[in-house]
């Protein structure tokens, strides 16, 4: 089966900071990755589809990139209500999950 | 209103039984594949289970934490997913989400919480 690894697990961040988030899978997955937002006592919502498509209605300072093995989501200048846990997926596995907190 | 509301989390003691419903509205939902997604508390995510669609026989996937004591089935005729969950171990603690797989899970119901203890 395959194994995706976050990294890191948890950062701390500012308002207006750049985040890089890191999806490692453990066999190539194609672009068949996705990115979810999760905040506490919520439902996840997805980010990111296929790697790098942008879901309907999520602000672009989100991106996704990557291919194969290695994959990344940038947030290019965190807000407020960027602070949360992100997940990535693929199928039917999730990544551990990385807490983006508050400087 | 495209929408997942769950239902039918509670309370159960260890080796017993609870059906989750999880009704969809807003999209042609005999189309989609829909899975059920987990985390207990503090943890993060885990894949549950999917059950395809009609044009796909209506085929099912089980994680293997679950397989042999969770059955997924729908009724596309009443636009709901469900999930028997037998044998209860008190790792399966949880809130329980239903999604609609796209690949990528595009919409999320707001989850029911799963407790199994004595």
């Amino acid at each position: 089966a395959i194994q995706l690894t976050q990294s890191p697990s948890s950062l701390s961040a500012s308002v207006g900071d750049r985040v890089t988030i890191t999806c490692r899978a453990s066999q190539g997955i194609s672009s068949a990755l996705a990115w979810y937002q999760q905040k506490p006592g919520k439902a996840p919502k997805l980010l990111i589809y296929d790697a790098s498509s942008l879901e309907s209605g999520v602000p672009s300072r989100f991106s996704g990139s990557g291919s194969g093995t290695d994959f990344t989501l940038t947030i290019s200048s965190l807000q407020p209500e960027d602070f949360a846990t992100y997940y990535c997926q693929q199928l039917d596995t999730f990544g551990g999950g990385t807490k983006v907190e508050i400087k | 209103e495209v929408q997942l509301v769950e239902s039918g989390g509670g309370l159960v003691q260890p080796g017993g039984s609870l059906r989750l419903s999880c009704a969809a509205s807003g999209f042609t939902f005999s189309d989609h594949y829909m899975d059920w997604v987990r985390q207990a508390p503090g943890k993060g995510l885990e894949w549950v289970g999917r059950t395809r669609n009609k044009a796909n026989s209506y085929t099912t996937e089980y994680a293997a934490s679950v397989k042999g004591r969770f059955t997924i089935s729908r009724d596309d005729s009443k636009n709901s997913l469900y999930l028997q969950m037998n044998s209860l171990k008190t790792e399966d603690t949880a809130v329980y989400y239903c999604a609609r797989d796209l690949g990528a899970f595009d919409i999320w119901g707001q989850g029911t919480m799963v407790t199994v203890s004595s």
